[in-house]
């Protein structure tokens, strides 16, 4: 069964930073291209990117409104995805989801983990 | 490439057949995803390349589409259906999304 958990969100300050942790099994995770999305509260759903995998150079692609802030890596021999947030601002407060890219080619995600609240806030 | 889905809200009742329309700003190939949210939950995807259903997704879900007009049928609605429902572009980046649609029980 395939399963993302993330971690590590929580409450910071303007300016401050956060890494978030997405720990992933039940699939073989250096295969796969794997992505971030997020979802501030009661708004709609925003990719903020997504690292390829070995194969393809684990090449990074970013949402304009956090590039050069945030930076997607990862760890094959952990099976894990992080996501490294420098900058924080209060509109980056939202839940983050881990996501599991299905194919190379069209990057649709097809599992999601349950997500972790990220707070922007003095 | 902006996404447009119509309506934003739909009130509907169990065993309506339903259609959600999204509607791209430039063309899209199918490139385009549909997914199910419920409050609290990580979203589910349902379709992808406009059409091609996602393992363990209800046979009454289905898609068309391709270039800038697609659409999203619920052939007969059941109660776990009522639920936010999202279109997705991956033709080009940045990855968007459309606005949601919101299914409501009439």
């Amino acid at each position: 069964e395939v399963q993302l958990v993330e971690s590590g969100g929580g409450l910071v300050q303007p300016g401050g930073s956060l890494r978030l942790s997405c720990a992933a099994s039940g699939f073989t995770f250096s295969d796969h291209y794997m992505a971030w999305f997020r979802q501030a509260p009661g708004k709609g759903l925003e990719w903020v990117g997504r690292s390829r995998n070995k194969v393809n150079s684990y090449s990074t692609e970013y949402a304009a409104s956090v590039k050069g802030r945030f930076t997607i890596s990862r760890d094959d021999s952990k099976n894990s995805l992080y996501l490294q947030m420098n900058s924080l601002k209060t509109e980056d407060t939202a839940v983050y989801y881990c996501t599991r890219v299905r194919s190379a080619g069209a990057e649709y995600s097809d599992y999601w983990g349950q997500g972790t609240l990220v707070s922007v806030s003095s | 490439i902006q996404l447009t889905q119509s309506p934003s809200s739909l009130s509907a009742s169990v065993g309506d057949r339903v259609t959600i329309t999204c509607r791209a700003s430039q063309g899209i190939s199918s490139y385009l995803a549909w997914f199910q949210q419920k409050p609290g939950k990580a979203p589910k995807l349902l379709i992808y390349a406009a059409s091609t259903l996602q393992s363990a997704v209800p046979s009454r879900f289905s898609g068309s589409g391709s270039g800038t007009d697609f659409t999203l049928t619920i052939s007969s609605l059941q109660p776990e259906d009522f639920a936010t429902y999202y279109c997705q572009q991956l033709n080009s980046y940045p990855i968007t999304f459309g606005q949601g649609t919101r299914l409501e029980i009439k």
